[in-house]
């Protein structure tokens, strides 16, 4: 069975200082891992998706990063602006019948304070 | 982000109520989701349509009963829901093409009496 991990659950930073999220994830073969924003009361946002081990893709202050265990989603000198609930998902690629199917970890609760 | 809606943003209902919530997107999708999000739970699959054929249903409860007209709308019809019900119901569209991104609606703050 398909597993998605998350953590830290939660993670409080000052404005500025660095930080990393893992996603580390079982699954019988990768297909995609995709990393999601999700702000309270709102569905969840696109981040980023990847597909291999060693594939990195940035978007101003994140940068995702994946090998064959786990992911990484870097945030360099966040803001306030950054705080979000932010999930990590997986799409089996033995998966039958063409169905585009996500397992989603429970998300780790960013807090950028000022 | 606009390019898939849902109505309502917010409904009460008692158990004994039959509601629908509607989703509709504007991205030329084939694909529809329907996703249950519940406090301190990971996003749970709850229905799959791939150019408006269900492909998936997750063991959801006959309480709930999915709908797809065309491959832009998408309905979930609710009936004597129970309070456990109560949750964010998100819908969810992609192109259905191989590893194909999944965009998300604002969802649906379903609170059951």
């Amino acid at each position: 069975e398909d597993q998605v991990t998350q953590s830290p659950e939660a993670l409080r930073l000052q404005e500025g200082e660095s930080s990393s999220l893992n996603c580390s994830y079982t699954v019988s073969g990768l297909r995609g891992l995709f990393w999601y924003r999700q702000d309270p009361g709102k569905g969840p946002e696109f981040l980023f998706t990847l597909y291999s081990a060693g594939e990195e893709k940035e978007k101003e202050r994140l940068k995702a990063t994946l090998t064959k265990k786990e992911s990484f989603l870097h945030i360099t000198a966040p803001k306030p602006e950054d705080s979000a609930t932010y999930l990590c998902a997986v799409q089996d690629a033995t998966t039958q019948g063409g169905s585009e199917k996500l397992v989603f970890g429970k998300g780790t609760k960013l807090t950028v304070n000022p | 982000e606009t390019g898939v809606t849902q109505t309502p943003r917010h409904l009460v209902m008692g158990m004994t109520n039959k509601k629908s919530l509607k989703c509709e997107q504007h991205l030329g999708h084939n694909a529809m989701y329907w996703y249950k999000q519940s406090a301190k739970k990971p996003l749970e699959l709850m229905f799959v349509y791939s150019l408006e054929e269900r492909v998936e249903n997750n063991s959801v409860p006959s309480r709930f009963s999915p709908e797809c007209p065309n491959s832009s709308h998408l309905f979930l019809h609710l009936h004597t829901l129970q309070p456990e019900d109560s949750a964010l119901y998100l819908c969810a569209s992609s192109r259905a093409e191989g590893t194909d991104t999944q965009y998300f609606g604002p969802g649906t703050r379903l609170t059951v009496l």
